[in-house]
């Protein structure tokens, strides 16, 4: 079965650097997400992307945060400037031709920021 | 009042007994209703997805929808260890967009 997968599983990084988080949504997809789970908290969304644009943030997608689609199967989360509290999993999802599909997750990126 | 709320748990079960996962919510927008695993370390998997009111079989699983209550179910016959895990509910509005997890509940069957 197809499936989204994300690169690095972990990845520590000292405070103030910039991070990249990279996902291979499934290939017949056409609406990526990306999510943050900080430890022994909630799933939460950050981003939706769909014709090579933001189609929907939450209050956590700050300026500190981009996607972008550099080609036509990765997806990326660029954290700018990390801070200790953007320590958390990251996961990367994806759904079908139509937005209201349900969406398969990735197995994460666990951010460490030091 | 949380948009979704979900029992944290943990919920222990023997092996073999029906397990009972309950979600509720206050946005009468939300149409589509998921219900996802998540093991240690892993990503959410797709488990059911449901549109609108009414039930859903899987196999062992279950997940039933009442729209009126704002009230969905996901139910587990036969449960197995393999079953522990944490389900997470979540839901999104008739455009897909929306899309909120429910903090999920930490089930544990034990053998």
């Amino acid at each position: 079965e197809p499936e989204v997968t994300q690169t690095p599983s972990h990845q520590v990084t000292q405070m103030g650097q910039e991070v990249i988080l990279r996902c291979v949504p499934i290939s017949n997809h056409l609406y990526f997400y990306w999510y943050r789970q900080i430890l022994g908290q909630k799933v939460e969304f950050l981003v939706s992307f769909y014709n090579n644009e933001i189609s929907e943030k939450s209050e956590i997608f700050d300026d500190q945060f981009s996607v972008e689609r550099p080609d036509g199967s990765n997806f990326t989360l660029k954290i700018r400037s990390t801070k200790l509290e953007d320590s958390a999993m990251y996961f990367c999802a994806s759904s079908d031709r139509n937005s209201n599909q349900p969406q398969h997750f990735g197995d994460g990126t666990r951010l460490s920021i030091l | 009042q949380k948009e979704v709320e979900q029992d944290p748990g943990p919920l222990s079960v023997p092996e073999g007994a029906i397990v009972s996962l309950n979600c509720t919510y206050s946005n009468s927008a939300f149409q589509y209703f998921m219900w996802y695993r998540q093991y240690s370390r892993k990503g959410p998997e797709l488990l059911m997805y449901t549109y609108s009111s009414g039930n859903k079989e899987d196999g062992r699983f279950t997940a039933q929808v009442d729209k009126s209550s704002k009230y969905i179910s996901l139910f587990i016959r036969d449960s197995q260890p393999s079953d522990s895990a944490t389900y997470l509910c979540a839901m999104m509005d008739n455009y897909g967009q929306n899309f909120v997890f429910g903090p999920g509940t930490r089930l544990s069957v034990l053998p």
